[in-house]
This record gives C-alpha cells, sequence and structure tokens, in this order.
C-alpha cells in the first residue's frame, strides 16, 4: 500500500514556541492530505483539510493562525503550531489521499508526532 | 450527518478464542466502512473495508468484519485471538465519492482490545 511518513516522530519544546510537522506521501502524489489530533485514549479528531495548491478548510473549532497548515506540493504538507501551549501537546496523525481510480481514494496514515510542550 | 459508535471501551478476551469488537454507524446513503488498528505511539494501520460486494469482508492479520445493512452494524471479528492483536481498534465512515466532504473519513472512539494469555 501507499506510504505515509511523519517527521519528527516526538518532539518537546518550551512554551510560546513554535513547531512544524511536515508529513510526506512517499510513493504517490497526494492532492489532498488531512491533519488529526488524537488526545490520550481519544478517538481521532479531524482538524483540517489541506489541498495542494490551495487554502486549507479547518473544522470548527480549529484555531487556523494556531495552526498553520502549508500543502506546498503534492507529496507533502505541513502543520505548523505557532506559540505552542501545554495544551497542545498531543499527538498530531496525518493522512493523504491516493490518486483517484486507485483505492478508491483511500486514506493512509502517517505513524504520528507526540508533541510535548513544557 | 454521518455518525460511527463503538460501544465497548474494551474488550477482554483469552488467547486463542474468537473475538469481537463492535461498530454500529449512521449515515445516510450507502456508507464505505473501515477498521484500523493502533497501536501505542503509532499511527493508523488499515486492517479491511468494505465499499460493496459480499458482506463479509476478510483483512490483514486474519480480520474479518460482517457488514449488516439492516442493522447497521459492521463488527470486527477474528476467530482466534493473539496476543499481539492486543491494540485500538477504530472504526470509521465515509461516503461514497461525489459528495461534499466525501473524502472524510468519521471515527468511532475507539476500543481496546486486551488479549490475556
Amino acid at each position: 500500500g501507499a506510504v505515509v511518513s511523519q517527521h519528527p516522530s516526538r518532539v518537546i519544546c518550551k512554551s510560546g514556541t513554535s513547531v512544524k510537522i511536515e508529513c510526506r506521501s512517499l510513493d504517490f502524489q497526494a492532492t489532498t492530505m488531512f491533519w488529526y489530533r488524537q488526545f490520550p485514549k481519544q478517538s481521532l479528531m479531524l482538524m483540517a483539510t489541506s489541498n495542494e495548491g490551495s487554502k486549507a478548510t479547518y473544522e470548527q473549532g480549529v484555531e487556523k493562525d494556531k495552526f498553520l497548515i502549508n500543502h506546498a506540493s503534492l507529496t507533502l504538507s505541513t502543520l505548523t503550531v505557532t506559540s505552542a501551549h501545554p495544551e497542545d501537546s498531543s499527538f498530531y496523525i496525518c493522512s493523504a489521499i491516493s490518486p483517484q481510480g486507485r483505492n478508491n481514494n483511500e486514506q493512509f496514515f502517517g505513524p504520528g508526532t507526540r508533541l510535548t510542550v513544557l | 450527518a454521518q455518525s460511527v459508535a463503538q460501544p465497548e471501551d474494551q474488550v477482554n478476551v483469552a488467547e486463542g478464542n474468537p473475538l469481537t469488537v463492535k461498530c454500529t454507524y449512521s449515515v445516510s446513503g450507502n456508507p464505505y466502512l473501515f477498521w484500523y488498528v493502533q497501536y501505542p505511539n503509532r499511527g493508523l494501520q488499515f486492517l479491511l473495508k468494505y465499499i460493496t460486494g459480499d458482506n463479509l469482508v476478510k483483512g490483514s492479520y486474519g480480520f474479518e468484519a460482517e457488514f449488516n445493512k439492516s442493522q447497521t452494524s459492521f463488527h470486527l471479528k477474528k476467530p482466534s485471538a493473539l496476543v499481539s492483536d492486543s491494540a485500538l481498534y477504530f472504526c470509521a465512515v465515509r461516503l461514497p465519492l461525489g459528495g461534499a466532504g466525501s473524502y472524510q473519513l468519521t471515527f468511532g472512539k475507539g476500543t481496546k482490545l486486551s488479549v490475556i494469555p
């Protein structure tokens, strides 16, 4: 199946700093990527839908100025958590849709990034 | 709006016994249904999906799921559980292509499966 990577896998930062998380589709071009957030023992909550070359679509309640998403190429989307605070500590997971006609546009998930804000 | 319910937070089963993880859904139209597994501090791994056709779907690692339209259920099953199956399992639903937001998955809250040696 298609492979999606995330970098870094784990990051610890100080409160007030910004952190960038990368999501890459390794063997296919992804016109659409999704960013999810998962709190401990909870389900995945969709944060935003990222489309290559256009602005991301954010879910209700997600601050677009705090969670900056850039999808500059067909294989890379980045999520930047700006001015991070301890409550932003979470597990962030991205997914990418495989090309139309392949796998019914199934989502393939990255391994996740554990963010800890001190 | 579509929704997914996983009524059990945790399922415990003895190794070698059959296991079932329950999932029911609510959606208008004919849904695409998925099961994913998540190991600690890892992303989601795809297990299986139902798009159309046979109601019994076979997937990875010996798992299978049965689509029941009348009961709007898509329970995950395995005939003989392994200790290594212990993980968090998520059911998800997606609408067929064509509608707004139709790529989006809606996840259940997850069920923690513990297989006891």
